[in-house]
């Protein structure tokens, strides 16, 4: 166990919809990083929360927003849902500016697009 | 060009057996390497980390670096059945301590 957590375990949600999913980080850890990952494929970074700041996004549309909070919990946001979307959602909590930035990940959250 | 790749696999090897996972990388800048597994449907897990050359033990395992080759590769001595995962290569890529992952290899580890 990491001590990271996330919620919810699985979502399934159809193609327009809104969907926000929950991760609270490994107790002393200050960032959050949120990944993608699709059947088959490695995760795909989405972006990072460092101090309530975004600290770095990869490729991914506007429609994937996220949020930090002051307890370093985090937020992750996909507006207008697609089919494509649909895949395990990964939150990994670290603690930035330690030295050794190793990214733990919570168990995950699956959402299935209909 | 894939940042990192990974052969998918997937790899056998009979139980008791040393098993052999590579991984490339293309960014010479890279600092840090990571090995994950991940249990099908289930979230990776970490195993090794390694920031110099050379080679890095922890139990069973053994993670090698060669920053000039870009090759990071992860041994496992006395392979198990349990050993059976999805083997993820990741490396951190910039200051925003992102993580690049390979595809992962599946290794099968027949008892």
């Amino acid at each position: 166990e990491t001590g990271v957590t996330q919620s919810p375990t699985h979502l399934i949600k159809t193609r327009g919809q809104q969907v926000t999913l929950r991760c609270s980080s490994q107790s002393g850890h200050n960032t959050v990083s949120w990944y993608q990952q699709a059947l088959g494929q490695g995760p795909q970074f989405i972006f990072q929360y460092y101090r309530e700041e975004e600290n770095g996004r990869g490729n991914f549309p506007p429609r994937f927003s996220g949020l930090q909070f002051p307890n370093y919990s985090s937020e992750l946001n996909v507006n207008a849902l697609e089919l494509d979307d649909s895949a395990l959602y990964l939150c990994a909590s670290s603690l930035a500016a330690s030295g050794e930035e190793t990214q733990y990940f919570g168990p995950g959250t699956r959402l299935l697009v209909l | 060009q894939k940042e990192v790749e990974q052969n998918s696999g997937p790899l056998s090897v009979p139980e008791g057996a040393i098993a052999s996972l590579n991984c490339t990388y293309s960014d010479r800048g890279s600092q840090s390497f990571f090995w994950y597994r991940q249990y099908s449907g289930k979230s990776p897990e970490l195993i090794m980390f390694i920031y110099s050359n050379g080679d890095k033990e922890d139990g069973r395992f053994t993670a090698q670096l060669n920053k000039a080759s870009q090759y990071v590769s992860l041994l496992i001595r006395d392979s198990q059945p349990s050993d059976s995962a999805t083997y993820l290569c990741a490396v951190n890529g910039g200051a925003t301590n992102k993580l690049i992952f390979g595809t992962g290899t599946l290794l099968a580890v027949q008892p």
